[in-house]
């Protein structure tokens, strides 16, 4: 079956600018989580939507936003980029709330903030 | 919060010497998960544990969770250059918060 697809898989930026990615999860999966990924930081978990609702939340401000819809793909938006924005940013799906039986990681998107 | 403490945070190794990684949680465990992650690469989903004291085997990695399911461990004997990553631990808090909680990481290089 057809994995968790993400795009785009690089995107450069400039500050100030928003930006939109997007996450297509395994078909029948109804949880999407997304995470940022920086070197020095790990996986930090921003949001996670369960059907079409947003259920968990890390600590990230307002401008990191995103949404769910109906059949379960998924988009997150950050506005007014900041340098600090830049990392690889992961979708990973799921079959149950939480990834708590494990996760498919998408390829992510590597966004460049200059 | 709940929080996952993974260690060492580095390991290089010679190739064909063993390697640990280990994973401790500030609270108890419904389950215990690792991911391995190639350079350049995403999360891969290797195992997961659920029973206290559970021991699992795949090729030459044995996973280990604790008896009191708060700790974990990863073992790869003879460690090739193809085990080259981080491998990363995730813990589901018991209790029915249903977010996983990352580890920081262990990244290992294998010098052939």
């Amino acid at each position: 079956k057809a994995g968790v697809t993400q795009t785009p898989r690089y995107l450069i930026k400039t500050r100030g600018q928003q930006v939109t990615l997007s996450c297509s999860p395994i078909s029948g999966h109804r949880s999407v989580s997304w995470y940022q990924q920086t070197p020095g930081q790990g996986l930090q978990f921003l949001f996670e939507y369960f059907s079409e609702t947003q259920r968990n939340k890390g600590n990230f401000p307002g401008r990191f936003s995103g949404r769910q819809f109906s059949n379960s793909r998924s988009e997150m938006n950050v506005s007014t980029l900041e340098l600090g924005d830049s990392a690889l940013y992961l979708c990973a799906s799921s079959l149950n709330r939480g990834g708590i039986y494990g996760y498919t990681f998408g390829s992510g998107t590597r966004l460049t903030v200059v | 919060g709940q929080q996952v403490m993974q260690i060492p945070q580095y390991q290089h190794v010679q190739e064909g010497e063993d390697f640990t990684t280990y994973c401790n949680s500030s609270t108890t465990l419904s389950n215990i998960q690792w991911y391995k992650q190639r350079p350049g690469g995403h999360p891969v989903f290797l195992i997961q544990l659920v029973k206290s004291g559970e021991v699992k085997k795949q090729k030459r990695l044995t996973f280990q969770f604790g008896e009191a399911k708060k700790n974990s461990s990863l073992h790869i004997t003879a460690t090739q250059t193809t085990d080259v990553g981080t491998y990363f631990c995730a813990g589901a808090p018991e209790g029915g918060s249903e977010k996983l909680v990352f580890g920081k990481g262990t990244k290992l290089t294998v010098n052939p």
